[in-house]
């Protein structure tokens, strides 16, 4: 069926470490979204990105949608504690009708 | 939290019972989702509203149904024909119909059954 495929699924870093995660579609996005869920939270979305190779920037926060619109990925720089959670990208299927929600990476950080 | 409530925070059954999931919203959004969150897992959805007196099955309707009879509040029902009910279930609003708009999503609900 139609996925989003996320990568990694957990990833461990030391503060001040920079963190990355991965998205990949098998077919087209009209849109990606991104949110983040604290833990024993809910998500909460971050961003979305809609044109082919948009490059977006919250802070230490970056987000990329491919040229093609199939994959995408967010870059934290300098992780703080105040990062932590799983992050999660959600792809518009082009022509579908659907959000399809990746696995999540599940980010922790050694103080 | 963006004004959508959902209640119980926690809710235990025993096998065999349906049960009865609130998610009310005051954002006067249009449409509203149901997502079940298992660990490792992402988000799949249930059932969604696009409008009031109507909704569509999502990827794992089975087991659940739903009603909107009012704008703010969308009931979720997990049935006993539902195999694996335990789950994480977060009710989601966006002000409007379609996929682009942003999802808003309430506390959710941990469903525990016996």
């Amino acid at each position: 069926g139609q996925q989003v495929m996320q990568i990694p699924q957990y990833q461990h870093v030391q503060e001040g470490e920079d963190f990355t995660t991965y998205c990949n579609s098998s077919t087209t996005l009209s849109n990606i979204q991104w949110y983040k869920q604290r833990p024993g939270g809910h998500p909460v979305f971050l961003i979305q990105l809609v044109k082919s190779g948009e490059v977006k920037k919250q802070k230490r926060l970056t987000f990329q949608f491919g040229e093609a619109k199939k994959n995408s990925s967010l870059h934290i720089t300098a992780t703080q504690t105040t990062d932590v959670g799983t992050y999660f990208c959600a792809g518009e299927i082009q022509g579908a009708q659907k959000l399809v929600f990746g696995q999540g990476t599940r980010l922790t950080i050694n103080p | 939290d963006g004004g959508i409530t959902q209640s119980p925070k926690y809710l235990f059954r025993k096998e065999g019972q349906n049960v009865t999931l609130s998610c009310e919203q005051n954002l006067n959004h249009d449409a509203m989702y149901w997502y079940r969150q298992d660990p490792g897992q992402g988000l799949r959805l249930i059932y969604y509203s696009q409008i009031v007196n109507d909704f569509q099955k999502g990827d794992i309707a089975e087991g659940y149904s739903v009603s909107r009879e009012k704008k703010e509040s969308f009931p979720l029902t997990v049935t006993s024909a539902q195999k694996n009910p335990t789950a994480f279930y977060l009710c989601a609003s966006s002000r409007l119909a379609g996929w682009t708009d942003t999802q808003y999503f309430g506390p959710g609900t941990r469903l525990t059954v016996l």
